[in-house]
């Protein structure tokens, strides 16, 4: 069974950091596309970031709003996947999720990120 | 431009069927989709992959009540003998070089 476990996530002020970790398994984790998605409270799905299987090249891609402030890592030893998140906006503030493939096909259950002072 | 467009909400009676419309923009009718169901306090679902010749194949557990088709840029979800617990909101899904695309979500409520 696919298995996607999100943690980090909590209160922040604004300007501060955060690192949010997705653990899998139940599926070949060395050869997935993994992306991170949030949903801002009362809006829709939000592409924040994707990270390619190493055989893919390993690259990442974000999205405007968090280019430049984020970045997704990822460690196929550990089957883990991670979000740092500096610089963080209230309008950070969002359930992220972290799901799996180009077209997604899985999805954890979130962690919700809180950016207030 | 990669966008998908969907009508914001929707309605049909408990018991009968409903088709969510999505719609890819000018230049990407090619494209494959994804759709996600999200219901309320959960986490997303993903219900299905949609290629653009109406082939789909479903996530784990999906019921054979919910089916996907085609027709040039549409990619439709249909969902038959709706329950209650199909009121969610529903999003189609794609991707492109560089960049990961949602729509912006259809709001289906069961009457």
């Amino acid at each position: 069974e696919v298995q996607l476990v999100e943690s980090g996530g909590g209160l922040v002020k604004p300007g501060g950091s955060l690192r949010l970790s997705c653990a899998a398994s139940g599926f070949t984790f060395s050869n997935a596309w993994l992306t991170w998605v949030r949903q801002a409270p009362g809006k829709g799905l939000e592409w924040v970031g994707r990270i390619k299987s190493k055989p893919d090249g390993g690259t990442t891609d974000y999205a405007t709003p968090v280019k430049g402030r984020f970045t997704i890592s990822r460690d196929d030893s550990k089957n883990m996947c991670s979000l740092q998140m500096n610089s963080l906006r209230t309008e950070d503030t969002a359930m992220y999720y972290c799901t799996i493939g180009a077209l997604i096909d899985g999805w954890g259950q979130g962690t919700l990120v809180t950016v207030s002072s | 431009q990669l966008v998908l467009t969907q009508s914001p909400s929707a309605s049909a009676s408990l018991g009968a069927s409903v088709k969510l419309t999505c719609t890819l923009s000018s230049g990407h009718s090619n494209y494959a989709i994804a759709w996600h169901q999200h219901q309320p306090e959960k986490g997303p679902r993903f219900l299905m992959k949609l290629n653009s010749d109406g082939s789909h194949s479903k996530g784990d557990g999906i019921p054979d009540r919910f089916s996907g088709s085609s027709s040039g840029a549409e990619r439709y979800l249909t969902i038959s003998t709706l329950q209650s617990e199909d009121e969610a909101d529903f999003y189609c899904q794609t991707w492109g070089t560089g960049i990961v695309v949602f729509g912006g979500g259809t709001k289906l409520t069961v009457l």
